[in-house]
């Protein structure tokens, strides 16, 4: 039973234009929500969280919003660039403990 | 600030040997936790250490793997025997501790591949 849903394997998204990454969750314990980049070879790299106090979260071209109710977020670049493209995981945890990835989104960039 | 270090990077292996990674998270971080990255797939937990205190090894597959943190920094990984379903990416993160809202940071893995 996936707890945390990546619905779509996959993305392109011309360069400049936004990039909208969904994530799904369906426990409603979880009370912490990440996003993570990986490039191939490297480890997943720490993009952006949001606790579930806040519905919003922005840290320059990269927004989260988190919709409790529907049990979604979803992460926004903008403008994408050609060196976003890679694949992003949504994680979410509670009480600090057990992180639960998704299986994860691929971007592609297009110049 | 130095990252999660992890060697080796890459493993082959017969499937029936055993193997070990090691980890060093980053400096002052109280936790630390082993995932397995199978192709495709978002990382799974295996382990979680809270210093040298095992907080969750509940998807830890016991009969062959195991883990320890000894002195609450190095962690190591054993895999005896090896199967050929273990070919993943073993990933370790390490983060400032659970009483935290703190996000985990990765090392850059151990590819194994069991033949």
């Amino acid at each position: 039973d996936q707890q945390v849903k990546q619905n779509s394997p996959s993305l392109s998204v011309q360069e400049g234009r936004i990039s909208i990454l969904n994530c799904d969750y369906t426990n409603s314990m979880f009370d912490y929500f990440l996003w993570y980049k990986k490039y191939p070879a490297e480890g997943p790299t720490f993009l952006i969280s949001i606790s579930s106090i806040k519905d919003k979260n922005e840290d320059g071209r990269f927004t989260v919003f988190l919709n409790k109710s529907a049990k979604h977020l979803s992460l926004h670049i903008v403008p994408s660039q050609p060196g976003d493209s890679a694949v992003y995981f949504c994680a979410a945890s509670s009480y600090g403990q057990n992180f639960v990835f998704g299986p994860g989104t691929r971007l592609s960039v297009l110049p | 600030e130095a990252g999660v270090a992890q060697s080796p990077r890459y493993k082959i292996i017969e499937k029936r040997q055993s193997v070990a990674f090691w980890c060093n998270p980053i400096s002052g971080h109280a936790t630390l936790y082993w995932y397995q990255q199978i192709l495709g797939q978002g990382p799974k937990l295996l382990i979680q250490f809270q210093n040298n205190g095992v907080v969750d090894d509940s998807q830890l597959p016991k009969d062959r793997f195991s883990a320890e943190r000894l002195k609450g920094v190095d962690s190591t990984l054993k895999i005896q025997p090896a199967k050929l379903e273990d070919s993943a990416v073993y990933l370790c993160a390490s983060s400032l501790g659970q009483t935290y809202n703190s996000p985990l940071h990765f090392g850059n893995g151990t590819r194994l591949t069991v033949t």
